[in-house]
């Protein structure tokens, strides 16, 4: 089945050590984002990539990072945790849109990777 | 920016019981989803209302997108425990690829 697939599904790094989360599609979806979600709360997105072009959220902190190498996979670099970083983070794809056209693609999600700091 | 004011945020209630959900937002979205997600997965898309005045009925479940396009809810009729989980609304906009989630809403339903 084609699918949005993120590994790890859970991780546990230590407080100011790197850390990468990963996420592969098979659905050829030209946008990947990357939302972080806290615990009984909506989605909150980070950035996303449509095709090569990278999308920052204007609120999201510089310590995010990510990485497109292909249409398939798309990578959340944290360069510093910090305990408040410790969340739920989901990889989504969804076929982009022309500009001006009305949109209602819908958005696939991984399952997601639970961050812990320790 | 564009909000989406999702109520009630929590919901706790009786299997057979039914409820409404509401998402509301003073700016006019190209088209809504509604997305279920359950603990420790990612969310899944429901539904997409795309006219305004659109009905769409899933089973037991009911969506109503408004005539203006800036409001929507979902109705369960008869809830039961595998209801359970947290409803998200979301607002799609006109050449943009990106969602407006609301806060949503955590639904208990209770044998």
């Amino acid at each position: 089945d084609a699918m949005v697939i993120q590994n790890p599904r859970y991780q546990v790094t230590q407080f100011g050590k790197p850390v990468t989360l990963s996420c592969s599609q098979t659905l050829n979806h030209n946008v990947m984002y990357w939302y972080q979600q806290k615990s009984s709360q909506a989605p909150k997105l980070l950035f996303h990539y449509y095709d090569k072009d990278f999308n920052n959220e204007a609120d999201t902190p510089d310590n995010f990072q990510s990485r497109r190498p292909n249409t398939s996979f798309c990578f959340l670099d944290i360069r510093s945790p910090g305990l408040g970083d410790a969340a739920m983070y989901l990889c989504a794809t969804s076929r982009g849109i022309h500009v001006g056209r009305r949109n209602n693609q819908p958005q696939h999600f991984g399952d997601g990777t639970r961050l812990s700091i320790l | 920016t564009q909000l989406l004011e999702q109520s009630p945020q929590f919901l706790s209630i009786q299997e057979g019981e039914n409820l409404t959900v509401y998402c509301n937002s003073s700016s006019v979205f190209s088209s809504l989803q509604w997305y279920r997600q359950e603990p420790g997965e990612g969310p899944v898309l429901l539904v997409t209302v795309v006219t305004g005045g659109e009905v769409k009925k899933l089973k037991r479940l009911t969506f109503q997108f408004g005539d203006a396009r800036k409001d929507s809810s979902l109705h369960i009729t008869a809830a039961q425990p595998g209801d359970t989980g947290l409803y998200l609304c979301a607002g799609m906009n006109s050449g943009y690829s990106t969602l407006t989630f609301g806060k949503g809403t955590m639904l208990l339903v209770s044998p």
